[in-house]
Order: structure tokens, then sequence, then C-alpha cells
């Protein structure tokens, strides 16, 4: 099973700030990575697929990076609709995995 | 826009069962592989089973894998989960989830598209 590492587990940060987050694989997963971001009380949302794509109505602020082992995903300057929390995930191989979660809040 | 709508779930005792159900519609159900995935309250996010879109090959989280079936009936849209030997930990919302943002046999498993708002598992024991 690959483990995905999410650091750090709380960022908290002003609105306008530049936000990085990080997320290691366990082994090589290409560009197989995907980011969500969740908002309390509603469902997970794809803003990133195969590490660097945006999602269907993502905003350009949200770009992700990476390859093999060790991915970004950096929103540029946060918005107020921004502070959430941000998973990490992989499909380069079964079973499919989650990191444990980035907390993004308002410093 | 894609809708998906799960039901099924409920308060039950360990070592029972409960079906799962997902009504999809605003799409063709029948091209896209399906996801469920749960999230125990105040947690993270653990994939449950994948089946493609012709129900023919399914996967299975370890954790599941003998005790859950993930199943599909393209002609009624919907994605169905049946949860047999329920422990504890299995606790949470159960999310149904299309495949997306893929093309052709990438889409299997695809990433998770438009989420279902899940229904609620709750084992006690």
């Amino acid at each position: 099973e690959i483990v995905l590492t999410q650091s750090p587990a709380t960022l908290s940060l002003s609105p306008g700030e530049r936000a990085t987050l990080s997320c290691r694989a366990s082994q090589s997963v290409s560009r197989y990575l995907a980011w969500y971001q969740q908002k309390p009380g509603q469902t997970p949302r794809l803003l990133i697929y195969d590490a660097s794509d945006r999602a269907t109505g993502i905003p350009a602020r949200f770009s992700g990076s990476g390859s093999g082992t060790d991915f970004t995903l950096t929103i540029s300057s946060l918005e107020p609709e921004d502070f959430a929390v941000y998973f990490c995930q992989q499909r380069r191989s079964w079973p499919l995995t989650f990191g444990g979660g980035t907390e993004v809040e308002i410093k | 826009q894609v809708q998906l709508v799960e039901s099924g779930g409920g308060v039950v005792q360990t070592g029972t069962s409960l079906r799962l159900s997902c009504e999809a519609s605003k799409f063709t159900f029948s091209s896209y592989a399906m996801h469920w995935v749960r999230q125990a309250p105040g947690k993270g996010l653990e994939w449950v089973a994948t089946i493609s879109f012709d129900g023919n090959d399914q996967k299975y989280a370890d954790s599941v894998k003998g005790r859950f079936t993930i199943s599909r009936d393209n002609s009624k849209n919907t994605l169905y989960l049946q949860m047999n030997s329920l422990r504890p930990e299995d606790r949470g919302i159960y999310h149904c989830i299309k495949s997306s943002h893929c093309v052709g046999d990438d889409c299997y498993p695809g990433w998770f598209g438009p989420w279902g708002q899940g229904t609620l598992v709750t084992v006690s024991s």
C-alpha cells in the first residue's frame, strides 16, 4: 500500500498570503496524484489531478507540482473561501489511498 | 449537473448487514467507473471500493474485502454497496462518487469527481 504523508497538519495563514502544502508518497506514484478541498459540512471537491492539472472551474490561484514521491499544492494568494482541509490522493496502484489532510486555518 | 443521491444508511449492531444505494442522474451512468469512499466523523477519507463501468471488475480496500460487495445496475442508474459483518470501525459517512477527469481505460479508476452528499452508517457494539 502506498502511504501518503501530508505536511504540515495545520497551516495558519492570513488572507492574501501564499500557502504551500506538501504530500509525500512512500513510493513513486509517477504523476497519479490529486488534491481535494473539503470545507466544513461539505463534500470534498477535486482541485488538481494528474499532479498539476486544474479540475473544471478551479481558480488559477491553485496550482500543483511534483512527480514521483514529492508533491506540492500552492495557493498563490489565500481568499477567505480557501480556508479548509486539503487531502492528497494517489491512483498509481490499488488500494487507492489518501493523505491525512492539511488544515489551512485563518491566523 | 451530475446528481448522486445515497440512501440506506442507519444505526445497526455489530455483525449485521446494510445495503447502500446511490441513484445517479444527469450523466451516462453506464459509461463511468464508480466508487465508494467513507469518512468517519471528524476524520480523514478512506477509499472503500471501485467498480468498472460495466460491473465486470471490482476493487476493495483490505479493511472491507470479503465483507463488502460493490455492484451496479446500469439499467436503473444505481450503484450499491452490500455491507455484511459490520464492525464499529465501519462507522462513517459513505459517499458515492463518479469517476472523472480521465479518458477511456484511464477512467478505471480515474479521479474522484462529483461526490454525493453521503449516507451515515453507525455500528453499535
